[in-house]
């Protein structure tokens, strides 16, 4: 099984600020990996897929990054509705995976 | 509009069965691969079965095989996980979720509560 391991656990930024959130695979991916958004209460939201395209209706100040056993997610320019929690999945080989996550929260 | 209604969630007692049914709307059901994913309570995410568009195919966690079995009726675009020998560690949150065209899951249903307890 591929393990997917997300740092940091927690990052506490102000609205405007760059968010930049990792995703380490334990063996190569290549660059199926795609990035969710869950708010509390609600459903994950696809936001990247394919380690660097943005889905639709997602917001440019999304990005992703990386290829193999490092990925990236960066949110430039965090606004309000961005503090949530992000999770990590890889679609290369069963069983699919997530990472633990990585909340982002108000400093 | 792509929409994707489960059903079938609630309290159930250890080594009892549930029914879990996701309607989906919108698109072309019978296309698209399908998926079923877990959150327990305060946890991360935890993908539990997929099958293919056909049905034809179908794939399981571990922590799950032999005891789920996830069928689709695209006639009447119905996604079906049925849970034999429950567990109190099956308790979560079970989300459908629709495969896109570049294989992320685009779209999710709003979840159903199983609770599984004496």
């Amino acid at each position: 099984e591929i393990v997917l391991t997300q740092s940091p656990a927690t990052l506490s930024l102000s609205p405007g600020e760059r968010a930049t959130l990792s995703c380490r695979a334990s063996q190569s991916v290549s660059y199926y990996l795609a990035w969710y958004q869950q708010k509390l209460g609600q459903a994950p939201r696809l936001l990247i897929y394919d380690a660097s395209n943005r889905a639709t209706g997602i917001p440019a100040r999304f990005s992703g990054g990386g290829s193999g056993t490092d990925f990236t997610l960066t949110i430039s320019n965090l606004e309000p509705e961005d503090f949530a929690v992000y999770y990590c999945q890889q679609r290369s080989k069963w069983p699919l995976t997530f990472g633990g996550g990585t909340k982002v929260e108000i400093k | 509009e792509v929409l994707l209604l489960e059903s079938g969630g609630g309290l159930v007692q250890p080594g009892g069965s549930l029914r879990l049914s996701c309607t989906a709307s919108g698109f072309t059901f019978k296309i698209y691969d399908m998926t079923w994913v877990r959150q327990a309570p305060g946890k991360g995410l935890e993908w539990v079965s997929s099958i293919s568009g056909s049905g034809g195919t179908s794939y399981y966690a571990d922590s799950v095989k032999g005891r789920f079995s996830v069928s689709r009726d695209n006639s009447k675009n119905i996604l079906h996980l049925q849970m034999n020998s429950l567990r109190a560690e099956d308790t979560a949150v079970y989300y459908c979720a629709k495969h896109g065209d570049f294989g992320a899951f685009d779209m999710w249903g709003q979840g159903t509560m199983v609770t599984v307890s004496s």
